[in-house]
C-alpha cells in the first residue's frame, strides 16, 4: 500500500513563474491537507480539501495560492507569480476522516526554491 | 501566538544517553498530543502519541510523560541511537478539530 505521494520533490522557478505541486493521497483516504515548513520552523496549515470541495483554506495567502482535489486525479497547490518568500517545503497529508483523532499522514514533500 | 511550545530548539546527546524534549501549550481544549518525527528530506512520521486521561505512555525507548495541570508534555528517548537523529515535532489537537498545532520542532544528533 503506496504511501501519500507527492511530486515534484525539489521544484525550482524563477519569480514571477507559477509554481504547481502535487499529492496523491493513501489509498482508501479522501481528505488532503497541505502545510508549508519554512527552516528551523514547525509546520503551518494552509488548506483542507476533501475530493471536490475546499474546506478549510484559513492558512492560505489570500492571493497567488490555490488548492484544488478534483474528483479524479491528485489534489494540486498552486503557486501564481512566485516570490521568494515562497521558497519553502511544501508538504501533503492524508486521512480517512474517520476516528476521533483522524490521524494524518505525511508525504515525502516538494521543495520549492525561487531564484 | 504559538500556541504549542517546543524547547529545546537543538539537543546533542551521546549513544546511551536520554533525550529530552518538552512541549508546552495554552489551549486547555486539547486533548490529543502527538510526537513526530522527521528524518532529512523526508516527511513527518507520526512516532507516539498521548490522550490527557494518562500520565504517561510508552512505546520501546520512546516515553511521553504529560502533566495537565501545567499543561506540559515531553518526549524521553532513553538508550539514544544515532538513528535517532532527526528532527522532533510536538503537536496538540482536540477531537473537535482535523488539524493539529504544531511545535516549532528540535534538531536531535546523537553522537555515536
Amino acid at each position: 500500500n503506496a504511501g501519500v505521494m507527492q511530486n515534484p520533490r525539489h521544484l525550482v522557478r524563477r519569480r514571477g513563474q507559477e509554481a504547481r505541486l502535487r499529492c496523491s493521497p493513501m489509498k482508501g483516504h479522501s481528505h488532503v491537507y497541505w502545510y508549508r515548513q519554512l527552516p528551523e520552523e514547525g509546520l503551518k496549515f494552509m488548506v483542507y480539501l476533501q475530493k471536490e470541495n475546499i474546506i478549510d483554506e484559513s492558512g492560505m495567502p489570500k492571493e497567488r495560492f490555490s488548492a484544488e482535489f478534483p474528483k479524479e486525479g491528485p489534489s494540486i497547490l498552486r503557486i501564481q507569480q512566485v516570490v521568494r518568500g515562497d521558497s519553502a517545503a511544501y508538504f501533503c497529508a492524508s486521512s480517512s476522516g474517520q476516528g476521533l483523532y483522524n490521524e494524518q499522514f505525511f508525504g515525502p514533500g516538494t521543495r520549492l526554491t525561487v531564484l | 501566538q504559538q500556541q504549542v511550545k517546543q524547547s529545546p530548539q537543538s539537543l546533542i546527546v551521546q549513544k546511551g544517553g536520554i533525550s529530552i524534549i518538552n512541549c508546552a501549550y495554552e489551549n486547555t481544549a486539547f486533548d490529543y498530543f502527538p510526537w513526530y518525527q522527521q528524518f532529512p528530506g523526508k516527511g513527518p512520521a507520526l512516532l507516539i502519541a498521548i490522550r490527557p486521561d494518562v500520565s504517561e505512555k510508552k512505546e520501546g525507548r520512546f516515553t511521553i510523560s504529560f502533566n495537565k495541570s501545567a499543561k506540559q508534555f515531553s518526549l524521553h528517548i532513553m538508550d539514544s541511537q544515532p538513528g535517532d537523529s532527526a528532527t522532533y515535532f510536538c503537536a496538540a489537537s482536540s477531537g473537535g478539530s482535523y488539524i493539529p498545532t504544531f511545535g516549532r520542532g528540535t534538531s536531535l544528533i546523537v553522537h555515536p
